[in-house]
């Protein structure tokens, strides 16, 4: 069984860029959670998908974060225009159940510079 | 709000020592608790878990944690480590009734000694 997948593993882009970041949860979960640790600081929750619909977003920071889940398999997280405090390392996570063991993938560092 | 607290940011010991990770986390309801860790270069994996019954919880790799629900503690503990434990180690909580997300402590990062 394939494991959660996040691409790209690395990103570094100029502040004021926009970037795309991809989690491909394991097949047949239905939870995706994004999660978010900004260096020196602990792992933050940022949201969470059931299926296509959002189950809980109060993790976001800003308006400048948006997540989609079209059609309830992969999900995609921009951030635009991107900001210096949003370097950090962005992890994704799927779980089969609601309550049950979340997956993790093996997150994106994202550089804003 | 949960929170989670974990005592030690970094612990360096050597082989065939004990190891104890503290974890304490604020929470009136019913939770769920893990231990997570991440080896050098490696995805963030289950150690253990606890939703309900013993309080005494053995996971992977020869660890454990206890849950103490009157001091709000879920301490991990491995009696004898090894090189390869050498990594971060993560406790989190959930609960149903705040949307099933987890909280994080800091991470406390492990160096054993070989």
């Amino acid at each position: 069984e394939a494991g959660v997948t996040q691409f790209p593993s690395h990103s570094v882009i100029e502040k004021g860029q926009t970037v795309t970041l991809r989690c491909d949860p394991i097949s047949g979960h239905d939870n995706l959670y994004w999660y978010r640790r900004v260096m020196g600081k602990e792992i933050k929750f940022l949201l969470h998908f059931v299926k296509e619909s959002k189950q809980d977003e109060s993790g976001m920071p800003n308006n400048r974060f948006l997540a989609e889940r079209t059609g309830g398999t992969y999900s995609t997280l921009k951030v635009q225009p991107a900001e210096l405090e949003d370097s950090g390392v962005y992890f994704c996570a799927s779980s089969q159940l609601l309550v049950g063991e979340q997956y993790f993938g093996p997150g994106t560092r994202l550089t804003v510079t | 709000a949960q929170s989670v607290s974990q005592h030690n940011h970094h612990v360096i010991l050597s082989e065939a020592a004990s190891l104890e990770l503290g974890c304490n986390y604020s929470y009136g309801g019913t939770v769920n608790l893990f231990w997570y860790v991440q080896y050098p270069g490696q995805h963030l994996q289950l150690l253990l878990k606890y939703f309900s019954g013993d309080p005494l919880v053995k996971g992977i790799k020869g660890f454990e944690a206890e849950f103490i629900k009157s001091k709000f503690s879920f301490n991990l503990r491995k009696p004898s480590v090894q090189w390869s434990d050498t990594a971060e180690y993560f406790c989190a909580v959930n609960a149903a009734a705040a949307g099933n997300k987890l909280t994080f402590g800091g991470g406390t990062r492990v160096l054993v000694k070989p």
